[in-house]
C-alpha cells in the first residue's frame, strides 16, 4: 500500500469548496486512489475512487494530475454535516487496506 | 445501510473475559476486513481474510484471534481482555475484482467495553 500523507486538519465555512490534497509519490502502476468518510462512531464511508484525471459523482470530485503523485478530494459547497474524518488509501486489489491518520475536516457556520 | 452487518451492537465485559464479534459481509463480498478503534483514534487494520483464508495480519494482539467460515461470515474472538481493549471494532467486506481497485464497506461496528 502506498503511503500517503494528507493534512491532519482543516476548517471551512457553509457553503465553501473544500479541497483536500492526499501525497502519494510512491504510487504503483496497478494503485487506484480511494476516498473515505468517517462520521464519529461509525464505520468509514466511501466516497470516491479513481485512477486518473478526474472523476465526479453525486457527492464529490478527485482530480489526479498526469504524474498520479497526489491527489485531491473537493467537496462541493459544504455544509455542517461535512464535518468529518477523511482518509486517502492508495492501493490494489492485493493490499490490505490500511487507513492513516485521516484529514479531521469541520466545518464551521 | 452498507450491507455488512455486525452483532452485537454494544457489549460490556469484565477484564479477562473473552467475547467474539461476529460480522455477516455484504452479499457476495469474498474478503472480510477487521479494524479496531479506540476513543478518538484512528482506525487500526487487524486481520483480513479472502474467502475462508488468512490474507493479511496487521496488529492484531495474540489474544485475538479470527476466522471465515464457509459462508464467509466472520468471528473475531477477543480474549483475556484488559481495560485497553475498550473500543468499537469494525468489520468491512469487500469482492476484491480482479481489475478494479479494492472498494471496502463497513459496518456499523461493535462497541467493546471492558470494566
Amino acid at each position: 500500500l502506498a503511503k500517503t500523507t494528507q493534512p491532519i486538519s482543516m476548517d471551512s465555512y457553509e457553503g465553501q469548496e473544500v479541497n483536500i490534497t492526499c501525497s502519494h509519490n510512491n504510487i504503483a502502476t496497478n494503485d487506484y486512489i480511494t476516498w473515505y468518510q468517517q462520521f464519529p462512531s461509525q464505520g468509514p464511508r466511501f466516497i470516491i475512487q479513481g485512477y486518473k484525471t478526474k472523476v465526479t459523482n453525486e457527492v464529490a470530485s478527485l482530480f489526479i494530475p498526469a504524474d498520479r503523485k497526489s491527489s485531491t478530494l473537493s467537496l462541493p459547497r459544504v455544509s455542517l454535516s461535512d464535518t468529518a474524518v477523511y482518509y486517502c488509501l492508495v492501493g490494489d486489489i492485493n493490499n490490505d487496506m490500511r487507513f492513516g491518520a485521516g484529514t479531521r475536516l469541520t466545518v464551521k457556520p | 445501510d452498507s450491507g455488512v452487518t455486525q452483532t452485537p451492537k454494544h457489549l460490556i465485559t469484565a477484564t479477562g473475559q473473552r467475547v467474539t464479534l461476529r460480522c455477516s459481509p455484504r452479499s457476495g463480498d469474498l474478503s472480510v476486513y477487521w479494524y479496531q478503534q479506540s476513543l478518538d483514534q484512528g482506525l487500526q487494520f487487524l486481520i483480513q481474510y479472502y474467502n475462508g483464508e488468512e490474507r493479511a495480519k496487521g496488529n492484531i494482539l495474540e489474544r485475538f484471534s479470527a476466522q471465515q467460515f464457509p459462508d464467509l461470515h466472520s468471528e473475531l474472538n477477543l480474549s483475556s481482555l484488559e481495560l485497553g481493549d475498550s473500543a468499537l471494532y469494525f468489520c468491512a467486506s469487500s469482492f476484491l475484482t480482479g481489475t478494479a481497485g479494492n472498494t471496502i464497506y463497513f459496518g456499523e461496528g461493535s462497541w467493546l467495553t471492558v470494566v
